[in-house]
């Protein structure tokens, strides 16, 4: 079964400092992966995805097929970066193509 | 374009009741989806209606259903609630039911069952 880790329930990087979410799924294959964000008292909301290839406020993510990884970066924290992220993926034609979440890290940027 | 809406924001239950949640989508989105979301279990996948047929089913009990109307407008209902059903639940549509199409979330509803 697919399945998504995000090892870290909790992180905290100093403003500034690079960020990095860890996100390793299961599953070999050619997924489609997917970084989602929820900001205090706001709704989840897709915030990149790795087909897009797209730097969205400054993050980036890259898929590693080999480590079955993908990590979220962004070089120098904001105080606005302090959210949710999920990790999600899915696996297109296979007649199944829920979305599977992460079960998420809470990132705190400390001013 | 208004976002997904859900109604009600807030539910509160007894057990063995039943609830029925509503969920409507962004204009033109024919696909929707359900999520339960807890602290201990994190987002999982309900089921995905798109064009008014159920498409994809997560591993819930039958308790658990919904269905799509010929506007895309989502109903999810529970019956015999139990404790553990409380929850946010998400609603989140799409503009087709396919791998490239992302996801857009409603507010939730908050269900209490006491």
């Amino acid at each position: 079964a697919q399945r998504v880790t995000q090892p870290e329930k909790l992180l905290s990087v100093f403003k500034g400092a690079p960020v990095e979410l860890k996100c390793n799924y299961s599953y070999s294959g050619s997924p489609e992966l997917f970084w989602y964000v929820q900001y205090s008292r706001q709704r989840l909301q897709l915030l990149l995805r790795h087909i897009s290839r797209e730097s969205i406020k400054g993050f980036t993510a890259d898929l590693n097929k080999g480590e079955t990884s993908f990590h979220l970066k962004k070089p120098f924290a904001q105080e606005e970066d302090s959210a949710m992220y999920y990790c999600a993926l899915r696996y297109p034609n296979f007649g199944n193509e829920k979305l599977t979440f992460g079960t998420g890290t809470r990132l705190t940027i400390i001013p | 374009k208004a976002g997904v809406t859900q109604t009600p924001r807030y539910l509160i239950k007894t057990r063995g009741q039943q609830v029925t949640l509503s969920c409507s989508p962004i204009s033109g989105h024919r696909s929707v989806s359900w999520y339960q979301q807890t602290p201990g279990q994190g987002l999982q996948f309900l089921f995905e209606y798109f064009s008014e047929t159920q498409r994809n089913k997560g591993n819930f009990p039958g308790r658990f259903s919904g269905r799509q109307f010929s506007n895309s407008r989502s109903e999810m209902n529970v019956s015999t609630l139990e404790l553990g059903d409380s929850a946010l639940y998400l609603c989140a549509s799409s503009l087709t039911s396919g791998a490239s199409s992302p996801l857009h979330f409603g507010n939730g509803t908050r269900l209490t069952v006491t």
